[in-house]
C-alpha cells in the first residue's frame, strides 16, 4: 500500500507569512507524529497524535506553531508569521498502534524556506 | 533530560568491508532503540530496533549490539555497498514517552 504521503515536498514564503503543510498517514495506523530536521542536524519532536486521545503537544517550539488531525486520518501542522529559523524539513511519521514501540513510518518532509 | 549522541559525524569505508556506526546515549530508562537511514532528499527509513531485554538483533546485512552497561549502541554493516551511503540516525524511547529521542546523525560514504 501507499506509504507516508506529504505536501508540498518545498515551499518557498516570506518571513511573517502563515503556512501550512499536510500529512496523510498510512491507513489504518492510529499514531502519527511531527518532526522538524535542521539542517545537519537530528530530528525534533514536535507533536504527537493518537487515536481521539489529547495530543502531546510538549514538542512545538511555540504558539506560531499548532497542528490537527481529523479522526485517523490527515493532519495538517500549521506555522503562523513565519520567522527564519523556522526554515527545516517538517517530517511526518505515522506507526500502527501506541507508537513508540511500534516502527514509525515515515514520509519524505517538506523542505521550508522562509526569507 | 535524555541525550543520544554518536562518536563520529562521517565515517568513509570501501565497498565490499564491514561499516560500524555508533551510538551513545544517557537515559538509563530507555527500553528501546531504533536505527534509520536517511538518504538524501527522503525521510528516515527504518533499518533496525532492539529492545532492552537485548543485547544483539540481526537482520539482512545489519547487527545491532546494544550495551546496556556503558549505554552504548552500536550498528553494523556487513559488505557495505554504494547505495548504503546515507546519513544513519540511532534513536532511543521509554516506556511512557510519545516520542523517539533522535541524534544528531552518522554520515556514511561508501567509496567504490
Amino acid at each position: 500500500g501507499a506509504g507516508v504521503s506529504q505536501s508540498p515536498s518545498n515551499k518557498v514564503t516570506e518571513k511573517g507569512k502563515d503556512v501550512e503543510l499536510r500529512c496523510d498517514p498510512i491507513s489504518g495506523h492510529t499514531a502519527l507524529y511531527w518532526y522538524r530536521q535542521r539542517l545537519g542536524q537530528g530530528l525534533e519532536f514536535l507533536i504527537y497524535f493518537q487515536g481521539n486521545s489529547a495530543p502531546d503537544k510538549s514538542g512545538l517550539p511555540s504558539d506560531r506553531f499548532s497542528a490537527e488531525r481529523t479522526g485517523e486520518s490527515v493532519s495538517t501542522l500549521t506555522i503562523q508569521r513565519t520567522q527564519q529559523e523556522d526554515s527545516a524539513v517538517y517530517l511526518c511519521a505515522s506507526s500502527q498502534n501506541t507508537g513508540l514501540l511500534e516502527t514509525q513510518y515515515f514520509g519524505p518532509g517538506t523542505r521550508l524556506l522562509v526569507l | 533530560g535524555e541525550s543520544v549522541g554518536l562518536h563520529l559525524p562521517t565515517l568513509s569505508v570501501q565497498e565490499g568491508d564491514n561499516s560500524i556506526i555508533n551510538c551513545a546515549y544517557s537515559n538509563s530508562a530507555s527500553d528501546y532503540f531504533i536505527w534509520y537511514k536517511q538518504e538524501s532528499g527522503k525521510g528516515p527509513q527504518f533499518i533496525i530496533d532492539i529492545r532492552s531485554n537485548m543485547d544483539k538483533r540481526q537482520g539482512q546485512r545489519v547487527t545491532v549490539l546494544l550495551n546496556k552497561t556503558v549505554k552504548h549502541l552500536s550498528l553494523q554493516i556487513a559488505a557495505t555497498q554504494p547505495g548504503d551511503s546515507a546519513v544513519y540516525f540511532c534513536a532511543e524511547g521509554y516506556t511512557g514517552a510519545n516520542n523517539l529521542f533522535f541524534g544528531t546523525g552518522t554520515r556514511l560514504t561508501v567509496i567504490p
